[in-house]
């Protein structure tokens, strides 16, 4: 069964960085794109962030692109995403989600359990 | 980017009744939406991919229909365990994007 686990997430300040993790199991991981998904404090879901499963595709949301960098290291079935900049409005709960394909998108299953960042000072 | 636009944004019902949400995107995703079930500390999980395919293991009391900008999720007949928060998502083209979600709760 694939099965995903967030890590990273924190306290830090603005203008800080921090580097989120997902460990991936259950599945061959280069068979499949990743994305990050986050969801601030009592709001909806926003897409942050997609990697095809050999990588050579990246997308980030408007919000994130230029900020954010996704990488994803085959070796170690893990998903990184690097925050710098970090901004008050950054602080929301961070979940990584599989996708479908590896060189599509397709709908998102199945998600880690989130990991908590915050961004305040 | 697409905007989907759910409705209601609260749905109050009882055990037993039939639901239905709406989801409707400002251009057409073709079939390509998928409907998500969030419970509260809890990651969202799939139940309709591609308009109306259940996914694995979701209950057939869960259907989802429409193409184009508009879409429905039925519940057929509510459980205690189906009140949560819904979102749907398309995947015509990126950036992804979710409906601002409907909130089902117990009357």
């Amino acid at each position: 069964e694939a099965h995903l686990v967030e890590s990273g997430g924190t306290l830090v300040q603005p203008g800080g960085s921090l580097r989120l993790s997902c460990a991936a199991s259950g599945f061959t991981f280069s068979s499949y794109s990743m994305n990050w998904v986050r969801q601030a404090p009592g709001k909806g879901l926003e897409w942050v962030s997609y990697i095809s499963g050999s990588t050579t595709t990246i997308y980030y949301a408007d919000s994130v692109k230029g900020r954010f960098t996704i990488s994803r290291d085959i070796a170690k079935n893990s998903l990184y995403l690097q925050m710098n900049s970090l901004r008050v409005e950054d602080t929301a709960m961070y979940y990584c989600a599989r996708g479908q394909t590896a060189a599509g998108g397709g709908w998102f299953d199945p998600w880690g359990q989130g990991t908590l960042v915050t961004v305040s000072s | 980017e697409i905007v989907l636009t759910q409705s209601p944004v609260t749905l109050s019902l009882s055990p037993g009744e039939r639901a239905t949400l709406f989801c409707r995107a400002s251009q057409s995703v073709n079939s390509y939406l998928a409907w998500y079930q969030q419970k509260p500390g809890q990651a969202p999980r799939v139940l309709i991919y591609d308009g109306s395919n259940r996914a694995a293991g979701i209950p057939a009391r869960f259907s989802g229909s429409g193409s184009g900008t508009d879409f429905t999720l039925t519940i057929s007949s509510l459980e205690p365990e189906d009140f949560a928060v819904y979102y749907c998502q398309h995947r015509s083209n990126w950036p992804y994007t979710f409906g601002q979600g409907t909130k089902l709760e117990i009357k």
